[in-house]
C-alpha cells in the first residue's frame, strides 16, 4: 500500500520557536508539496519540489522554507512561528505528468500558542 | 477572483437523491481536472479524474464544460457513506505541475 507519511499528527509550539514538519513518501514520486488547509480558504500551495535539492515557492511561501535532501523526504520549516500558521498541514506526492493526482499524508494539525 | 470556484454548501439530500455539484475555473489554459474527496478531519484523496468526453464511475459521474469553463459531478443514488467535502482541482499550466484546489463542496446524505 502506497504511503505519504507525516511525521506528527498534532503538534503544539510557541510563538517564535522554529518548527520542523517532516514528510517521507515510499512511491519514488518525482513531485512532493506542501499545502495548508484552513476553513473557507481551502488548500493553499506553500511549496513544492520536483526533483531532489530543487524547490519552488507555491502561492503562500512567506515565513516558510522547505528542504529536500533525499527523494523520499519533504521538509517543511518554519523559522519563527507565529499564531497566523496555526493550520492544517498536509504533505503530497504525484509522478510528474498530469494525468497522475496526488497521494496526501494524513495531515499535521499545528497549533501555534 | 478565485482561480477555482465551488458552491461550499452545504448540501443536505435524503438517502437515494442525486445531487450535482459544479465548479469553475479561471485559468482557460487549464490542463487537467479532477475531483477529490475529503472526509473530516482526513487527507484528501482522489475520487476521480475528468476528462473532455465526460467519465462515470458506477454512481459518479464527471463532466467538462471547456468554452464555459466549468466541470461536474454528479452522484446518483446517494449513500449516507458519500457524507464528505468534494474538492475540485485543477491542474494550471507552468514549468512543473502543481494543483489548484477549490474549497469544497460539503455534503451530507441523511437516513
Amino acid at each position: 500500500d502506497v504511503k505519504v507519511t507525516q511525521s506528527s499528527r498534532y503538534l503544539v509550539k510557541r510563538t517564535g520557536e522554529k518548527v520542523f514538519l517532516e514528510c517521507v513518501q515510499d512511491m519514488d514520486h518525482e513531485n512532493m508539496f506542501w499545502y495548508r488547509q484552513d476553513p473557507g480558504l481551502g488548500l493553499r500551495l506553500i511549496y513544492f519540489s520536483y526533483d531532489v535539492k530543487m524547490k519552488e515557492k507555491g502561492d503562500i511561501p512567506e515565513g516558510y522554507s522547505v528542504s529536500r535532501e533525499k527523494k523520499e523526504r519533504f521538509s517543511l520549516i518554519l523559522e519563527s512561528a507565529s499564531t497566523n500558521q496555526t493550520s492544517m498541514y498536509l504533505c503530497a506526492s504525484s509522478f510528474p505528468g498530469p494525468q497522475y493526482g496526488y497521494t496526501f499524508g494524513s495531515g499535521t494539525r499545528l497549533t501555534v500558542v | 477572483r478565485k482561480e477555482v470556484e465551488q458552491d461550499p454548501g452545504p448540501f443536505n439530500v435524503p438517502e437515494g437523491a442525486t445531487v450535482a455539484f459544479n465548479c469553475t475555473y479561471s485559468n482557460s489554459a487549464s490542463q487537467s481536472f479532477f475531483w477529490y474527496r475529503q472526509d473530516c478531519r482526513k487527507e484528501p484523496k482522489l475520487l476521480m479524474s475528468v476528462y473532455s468526453s465526460g467519465n462515470e464511475d458506477g454512481r459518479f459521474t464527471a463532466q467538462l464544460n471547456r468554452a464555459s469553463q466549468y466541470i461536474s459531478l454528479l452522484i446518483r443514488d446517494s449513500k449516507l457513506s458519500d457524507s464528505a467535502t468534494y474538492l475540485c482541482v485543477v491542474i494550471s499550466s507552468g514549468s512543473a505541475r502543481q494543483l489548484t484546489f477549490g474549497s469544497g463542496t460539503q455534503l451530507t446524505v441523511l437516513p
